[in-house]
């Protein structure tokens, strides 16, 4: 099974600050890699897919990027409503989660 | 609108069966796929199997031999169901529709079911 190793597994950032989530993989996942935000309240919703591709209705402040094992979620100036959890999740059966990093206000 | 709602028994006792039933509305179950994902205090989340578009399976090895996903279409309902359970199974249940993006990957989650294996 493919291991995916998030970091930090947790943050703690100002408002309108920009923050970047890690996640590496433990072999060459080839871009299929997806990040969710997961609520206090358990709501899931995908962010990105595909490494770098906005899900519909996502903010265009956040954006994914990487490549072979390394990946990273980018919030470009951080919102109130994006405090949550963030998991990054590799797409070749069987799927494989990060452990996730909880996002607070500073 | 597209909405998923997982409903279960809340308490099962350890060895017992677990059943829980996600209810889709706003698309068809005939063009997507279906996955099943938990998230437990020892593991996080795990994802568990998926049901493709055409009825057939695929499960994590690591639930294979007590987990069983089935649908009804004309009830736009998934099911599973995994037996000898045990207490480290508690943790919330998730359905969620895959989009079929070419890769595995979940656009729409229900709000959980959240199951105590106690006795």
């Amino acid at each position: 099974d493919i291991k995916m190793t998030q970091s930090p597994s947790s943050l703690s950032a100002s408002l309108g600050e920009r923050v970047t989530i890690s996640c590496r993989a433990s072999e060459n996942i080839n871009n299929i890699l997806a990040w969710y935000q997961k609520k206090e309240d358990g709501s899931v919703k995908l962010l990105i897919y595909y490494t770098s591709n906005l899900q519909s209705g996502v903010p265009s402040r956040f954006s994914g990027s990487g490549s072979g094992k390394d990946y990273s979620l980018t919030i470009s100036g951080l919102e109130s409503e994006d405090i949550a959890t963030y998991y990054c999740q590799q797409g070749y059966t069987p799927l494989t989660f990060g452990s996730g990093t909880k996002l607070e206000i500073k | 609108q597209v909405q998923l709602k997982e409903t279960g028994p809340g308490l099962v006792q350890p060895t017992q069966t677990l059943s829980i039933t996600c209810t889709v509305s706003g698309f068809s179950l005939t063009s997507y796929y279906m996955q099943w994902v938990r998230q437990t205090p020892g593991k996080g989340l795990e994802w568990m199997g998926f049901i493709r578009s055409g009825g057939s399976t695929e499960y994590n090895s690591e639930f294979k031999s007590r987990l069983s996903i089935s649908r009804d279409t004309s009830k736009n309902q998934v099911f599973l169901k995994m037996n000898s359970l045990k207490t480290e199974d508690t943790g919330v249940y998730y359905c969620a529709r895959d989009p079929n993006y070419g890769s595995y990957v979940m656009d729409a989650w229900g709000q959980g079911a959240s199951v105590t294996v106690s006795s």
